[in-house]
């Protein structure tokens, strides 16, 4: 049984950058994409981005300027790294197992999902 | 990017009863609609994809349909736990979108 677990600050300073980590248990398969997902009150459930083990990324529009994201087949984990932080980028951020083909295919959901960490941007 | 309506926001019900939430998409998703269960606390849990399809493991009260672009979950007999909030999902599209939530209440 895959689990996924998120690891990184909890409380991050205006205008600077987030790095979040996602240990995967068992290895990257390459049948998936790797994702985060982020979940505020202010925005509910808000998609990040997601990458493959073959390098290709897909990010939210929304974000694209701001986020990079990153895999490590042989540390089995991957990674996000979102920059000039402010206080609307609090909320609980989960990474999640990706149902989606190679490519922009339709997806058939997240199946697998970290227990997600809770980050706070404040000075 | 699709938008996706979710309703209602909230709803009161009572075990044994049956339930119906319903998201529209702002255009075509082919049907590539999920749905997830959230309790307090805890990551969303895939029940439903593909509109009508159960993830393994979940029982069989819950069920999804479709229309147009108007996608429904249904739970027939509500058990105790069945007590949380509800959200839809499309992945037919680049970026992936989620409805607003149904908070399902005793």
């Amino acid at each position: 049984q895959v689990t996924l677990q998120e690891s990184g600050p909890g409380l991050v300073r205006p205008s600077e950058t987030l790095s979040l980590t996602c240990a995967v248990s068992g290895a990257l398969d390459s049948t998936y994409h790797w994702g985060w997902v982020r979940q505020s009150a202010g925005k509910g459930l808000e998609w990040i981005g997601r990458i493959h083990v073959s390098g290709h990324s897909a990010l939210n529009p929304s974000l694209k300027s701001r986020v990079a994201m990153s895999i490590d087949v042989s540390r089995n984990q991957f990674s996000l790294r979102m920059n000039s932080m402010t206080a609307a980028d609090s909320a609980v951020y989960y990474c999640a197992r990706d149902r989606s083909p190679l490519g922009f295919g339709a997806g058939t959901g997240f199946d697998i999902w970290g227990q997600g960490t809770t980050v706070v941007v404040s000075s | 990017d699709i938008q996706m309506t979710q309703s209602p926001s909230s709803l009161s019900a009572s075990v044994g009863d049956r339930v119906t939430i319903t998201c529209r998409a702002s255009q075509s998703v082919d049907d590539y609609l999920n749905w997830y269960q959230q309790k307090p606390g805890m990551a969303p849990k895939l029940l439903i994809y593909e509109t009508s399809t159960l993830h393994s493991g979940v029982p069989s009260r819950f069920s999804g349909s479709a229309s147009g672009t108007n996608y429904t979950l249904t739970i027939t007999g509500l058990r105790p736990e069945d007590f949380a909030t509800y959200f839809c999902q499309q992945t037919s599209n680049v970026p992936r979108t989620f409805g607003r939530g149904t908070k399902l209440e005793i």
